[in-house]
C-alpha cells in the first residue's frame, strides 16, 4: 500500500466548479506539503502544513485553499476552478525540517 | 530569493556514466536535494548535501560546493530504467519550504 495516497488520480472538469483533491498518510509524518507541476515549471508549493492548527501559504496560493482535518490528511480545494489551473498536483509529507519529502502518485487535473 | 539552473535535457548511452548539474543561488542556503521523477510519476528522493563534498550511495552520488552555489548528481553504470527527470531542490535558512529547479530529462540510449 502507498504510503501517501492521493484521490483522484485524474479529473476532468469545466470552469467554475469547485473541486477537492484529497491527500491521506500512513507515514506518521507532521508535514505535509501542496504543490503542483507544469511542463517547463518544475514543482511549485501551493500550501503547507505542520500540523493540524498550522497552515501556510506557498509561492502560488492565490485561487487554492487547504484543509488540514487530521495528522493523517490534507485536502486541497479549487473554489472556482480555471483553465490555468491545468496540471499536475502533488501532496508530499516529511518527518522534519531538513528530511526528505515523500509524494504521492499526483493528480492530473484538467479544467475545459 | 532563489534561482535554481538545471540543463533541460541531456542523453547518455547505456553503461556509461553522466552527470547533472545544478546551479543555485540563495539568500541563505540550508541543504539540497535531488530527486528522481519518472515520466507521469512521483518524485522520489535520491540524496541530501547539507556540507561540501561528495556524498556516494550505490551507482549515484551528489556532490556539492557551497561557495560556488553548485552541485552535480553523477550516475554510474547507466541502465535503461534511469531514463527520467532529475530534479534539484534547495532548502533555505529561516525557510519551511523546497525550492525546485525545473528538471533535467535524461535518456537512456542503447
Amino acid at each position: 500500500d502507498a504510503d501517501v495516497t492521493q484521490t483522484p488520480r485524474n479529473r476532468i472538469t469545466k470552469t467554475g466548479k469547485r473541486i477537492m483533491l484529497e491527500c491521506s498518510q500512513t507515514k506518521g509524518h507532521d508535514r505535509m506539503y501542496w504543490y503542483r507541476q507544469d511542463p517547463g515549471l518544475g514543482l511549485r508549493l501551493i500550501y503547507y502544513s505542520f500540523d493540524v492548527k498550522d497552515i501556510n501559504k506557498g509561492e502560488i496560493s492565490d485561487g487554492y485553499s487547504v484543509s488540514r482535518q487530521a495528522q493523517a490528511k490534507f485536502s486541497l480545494s479549487l473554489e472556482s476552478a480555471i483553465p490555468n489551473q491545468t496540471a499536475l498536483y502533488f501532496c508530499a509529507t516529511s518527518e522534519g525540517k531538513n528530511q526528505p519529502q515523500h509524494f504521492g502518485d499526483g493528480t492530473r487535473l484538467s479544467i475545459l | 530569493g532563489q534561482n535554481i539552473d538545471q540543463p533541460t535535457e541531456m542523453t547518455a548511452t547505456e553503461g556509461a556514466i553522466v552527470q547533472i548539474n545544478c546551479t543555485y543561488q540563495t539568500s541563505g542556503f540550508n541543504g539540497l536535494f535531488w530527486y528522481q521523477q519518472h515520466a507521469g510519476e512521483a518524485p522520489t528522493f535520491l540524496s541530501y548535501n547539507v556540507l561540501d563534498g561528495l556524498e556516494e550511495k550505490g551507482r549515484f552520488s551528489s556532490f556539492l560546493s557551497r561557495s560556488k552555489g553548485y552541485s552535480y548528481l553523477l550516475l554510474k553504470e547507466l541502465q535503461m530504467k534511469d531514463s527520467a527527470s532529475y530534479l534539484c531542490a534547495v532548502k533555505e535558512t529561516g525557510a519551511n519550504n523546497l525550492f525546485f529547479g525545473t528538471g533535467t530529462r535524461l535518456t537512456v540510449i542503447p
